[in-house]
């Protein structure tokens, strides 16, 4: 069975950094797709970015602005979303999901339980 | 990108069946064919309902049915349970290789 386990939420102030590790079990994340998605209480589901089973990643621009790195490490089998320059609209609970994993291109079908973060001064 | 439109919510009777619309362009729902439904009940993780506009995953109950017409994806609840009530998100691949999301339809049951 797949499980990912978020991690590394918490209460930030605004320009303030924080990184959300998501370790895998059941899963070789550098053979699947995996993204980050969050949900804010306004604005619902927003997709954050992906990293390919290359390596290579994706980012929605129109939302970070180029202030979140997605990352992986294949040695801890661990992905990771480094948030730099936070603002209050970047509260929300951020998931790790896979990508087209066991139900198709760009579905996403295995998802963690959830990290919460909060900016606010 | 915009996000996908969808209604802020739809209502139904037991046992009655509903649609969801989720409207999108040419350049995601209309464009491809990989349009995903997700149900997400408040604090928990997000469901994957429905994958590539009409499929279901193993275990999904075979009253949610998904298709497509031009860039409008949609979603059918039928005999509609009280376990439905919930948050509905249709998600879209894009021609700018990201996945949008449509704002949500709070789907209630009377």
């Amino acid at each position: 069975e797949v499980q990912l386990v978020e991690s590394g939420g918490g209460l930030v102030k605004p320009g303030e950094s924080l990184r959300l590790s998501c370790a895998a079990s059941g899963l070789t994340l550098n053979t699947a797709w995996m993204s980050w998605v969050r949900q804010t209480p306004g604005k619902g589901l927003e997709w954050v970015g992906r990293v390919k089973s290359t390596g290579g990643t994706t980012d929605n621009d129109a939302l970070v602005k180029g202030r979140f790195t997605i990352s992986r490490d294949d040695s801890k089998n661990t992905l990771y979303l480094q948030m730099n320059n936070l603002k209050s609209e970047d509260s929300a609970v951020y998931y790790c999901t896979t990508e087209g994993f066991g139900y198709g291109y760009h579905a996403m079908d295995v998802w963690g339980q959830g990290t919460t973060v909060t900016v606010s001064s | 990108q915009s996000a996908l439109t969808q209604p802020a919510s739809v209502s139904g009777s037991r046992g009655q069946s509903i649609t969801l619309s989720c409207t999108g362009t040419n350049s995601d729902v209309g464009g491809f064919d990989y349009v995903s439904w997700y149900q997400h009940h408040p604090g928990e993780a997000p469901k994957l309902i429905i994958y590539h506009i009409t499929n279901r995953p193993s275990g999904v109950s075979n009253r949610f049915s998904g298709s497509k017409f031009g860039n409008t994806a949609s979603l059918t609840i039928s005999g509609l349970q009280a376990e439905d009530e919930a948050d509905y998100y249709c998600g879209s691949y894009s021609s700018s290789s990201i996945l949008l999301f449509g704002g949500g339809t709070r789907v209630t049951v009377l």
